[in-house]
């Protein structure tokens, strides 16, 4: 069926460090993937995204990687900051069916300073 | 300027009511969805409109019925209200199926 899921539900990093937020999907034929930043009581936000034609996409602080062979892809932020902090989806955009998204469980990165 | 917004943010109400949420979007764009987030955070589809024609009904409740005026706007009636309602939702938008922008979501409360 389909799924996109997180391993890790909360992950706590030091200011300046960088964070991995790592997610897996399920369905191979999927081709579109999309990172969004949640913050406390606002919409997802976009942050990157990256097609299944591609292994890594930078942006700016923030870098998403896709291995396709074990349907994993993660999103990387360098030198993480206290405004970083959010919950953090990977989502997988199911063009053939209207563009809508399945989305992941959801990371929350708190940053201590 | 609002790109997506929703009205209204909060909305606590009884069990049985109807009630609506409203979405506009000045961006544009041909597709507008729903999505609801539970206590969880889990986010999951519920409907999409292209042109003010309905593309995807995710197993809704017939309870939840979109209706779109024009492809700015999508709006979401609730009739019936139950406890299980509770929940945020979001309206988003994309220009072509790809990226969607989010609205600022509507915390709906059922008592």
């Amino acid at each position: 069926g389909e799924s996109v899921g997180l391993h890790l539900p909360t992950l706590s990093v030091q200011e300046g460090d960088n964070s991995i937020i790592n997610c897996a999907y399920s369905n191979s034929a999927s081709d579109y993937f999309i990172w969004y930043k949640q913050e406390s009581g606002k919409g997802p936000q976009f942050i990157i995204d990256i097609r299944s034609n591609m292994d890594k996409r930078q942006g700016q602080r923030v870098t998403v990687l896709l291995n396709k062979t074990v349907k994993h892809l993660s999103l990387q932020i360098a030198a993480t900051q206290p405004g970083d902090s959010a919950v953090y989806f990977c989502a997988e955009n199911i063009y053939n069916q209207g563009g809508k998204l399945i989305f992941g469980q959801g990371t929350e990165l708190s940053v201590k300073p | 300027d609002t790109a997506v917004s929703q009205t209204p943010k909060y909305l606590v109400t009884q069990m049985g009511n109807d009630k609506s949420i409203k979405c506009e979007q000045n961006l544009g764009h041909d597709t507008m969805y729903w999505y609801k987030q539970d206590s969880k955070k889990f986010l999951k589809i519920m409907f999409s409109y292209n042109n003010k024609e309905l593309i995807i009904n995710e197993t809704v409740p017939n309870r939840f019925s979109p209706k779109s005026p024009d492809k700015a706007h999508l709006n979401l009636h609730i009739n019936s209200l139950e406890l299980g309602d509770s929940a945020v939702y979001f309206c988003a938008s994309s220009p072509s199926r790809g990226e969607q922008y989010f609205g600022p979501g509507t915390r709906l409360t059922v008592t």
